[in-house]
C-alpha cells in the first residue's frame, strides 16, 4: 500500500517548456487534489477533482491544467513554464465522507 | 473568502518545553479542522476535529476546538528533536476543499 505517488521527484524547466506532474493513489478514495506550496505562502490549492470524471478549479489555477484519467490518477499539466511556477507541487487525495487529506511526497519545480 | 490564521509564525524552544500553536478560522459552512505536520517533505495528518470531536490526543500532542472563539490550539509537551517541523492548520468548508494556513516552524533544540 504505497498511498499517494507522485512523479518526478525533481525538475528543472526553461521558460516556455512543458511538463507534466503524474500523481496516483492506490487507497480508492474518490477525491484527488493538487496545491503547490510557496515559502511564506503556505499550501495554494490549483486544481481538484471530486470523482473521476471532473475537475474544478481552486484557488491558482492560471497557467495550469488537468486530467483525471481514472480513479487512481490525476495529472497536472504546466503548457508554458514561467518562472513563477517555481515551486514544491503536492498531490493529495481525500478519504471518503471525511475531510482527510493524504499527501504525496511532492515534485519540486524549478523554472529558469 | 475563507481564511486560516496560524500563531506564532515561528518558535524555538529547548527539549522537554510544552508548546502551544494556535490556529484561528472565517470559514463559510465550517465542517471540521485538521492539523498536519511537515517535516522535509509531504504534510502528515495528526488530527481531525469536528463539532462532534473537539479534543483529540495522541501521546503527547492534543489538541482543542473552540467553536466559540472560532479557534484551535495544538499542544506538544515534553518535546523532542524529532518534533521539529513546520505544522499546519486546515479548515475543511465548502466542497470539501481545505483551506490552510501558513504554518508554525516549531525548532527543538537539545
Amino acid at each position: 500500500n504505497a498511498g499517494v505517488t507522485q512523479t518526478p521527484k525533481f525538475q528543472v524547466l526553461k521558460t516556455g517548456q512543458s511538463m507534466t506532474l503524474q500523481c496516483a493513489q492506490d487507497m480508492n478514495h474518490n477525491s484527488m487534489y493538487w496545491y503547490r506550496q510557496d515559502p511564506g505562502m503556505g499550501l495554494r490549492l490549483i486544481y481538484y477533482s471530486a470523482s473521476e470524471g471532473t475537475t474544478d478549479k481552486g484557488e491558482v489555477p492560471n497557467g495550469y491544467n488537468v486530467s483525471r484519467l481514472n480513479k487512481r490518477e490525476f495529472s497536472l499539466r504546466l503548457e508554458s513554464a514561467a518562472p513563477s511556477q517555481t515551486s514544491v507541487y503536492f498531490c493529495a487525495s481525500r478519504e471518503d465522507s471525511t475531510d482527510t487529506q493524504y499527501f504525496g511526497p511532492g515534485t519540486r519545480l524549478t523554472v529558469l | 473568502e475563507d481564511k486560516v490564521v496560524q500563531s506564532p509564525l515561528s518558535l524555538v524552544v529547548h527539549e522537554g518545553d510544552t508548546v502551544t500553536l494556535n490556529c484561528s478560522y472565517e470559514v463559510t459552512n465550517f465542517r471540521s479542522l485538521l492539523w498536519y505536520k511537515q517535516e522535509k517533505k509531504a504534510p502528515t495528518f495528526l488530527f481531525m476535529l469536528t463539532s462532534s470531536g473537539i479534543e483529540k490526543k495522541s501521546g503527547r500532542l492534543s489538541s482543542i476546538l473552540d467553536k466559540k472563539e472560532l479557534s484551535s490550539i495544538l499542544n506538544i509537551t515534553a518535546t523532542q528533536t524529532g518534533d521539529s517541523a513546520i505544522y499546519l492548520c486546515a479548515v475543511g468548508g465548502s466542497n470539501y476543499k481545505l483551506t490552510f494556513g501558513k504554518g508554525t516552524l516549531l525548532t527543538v533544540n537539545p
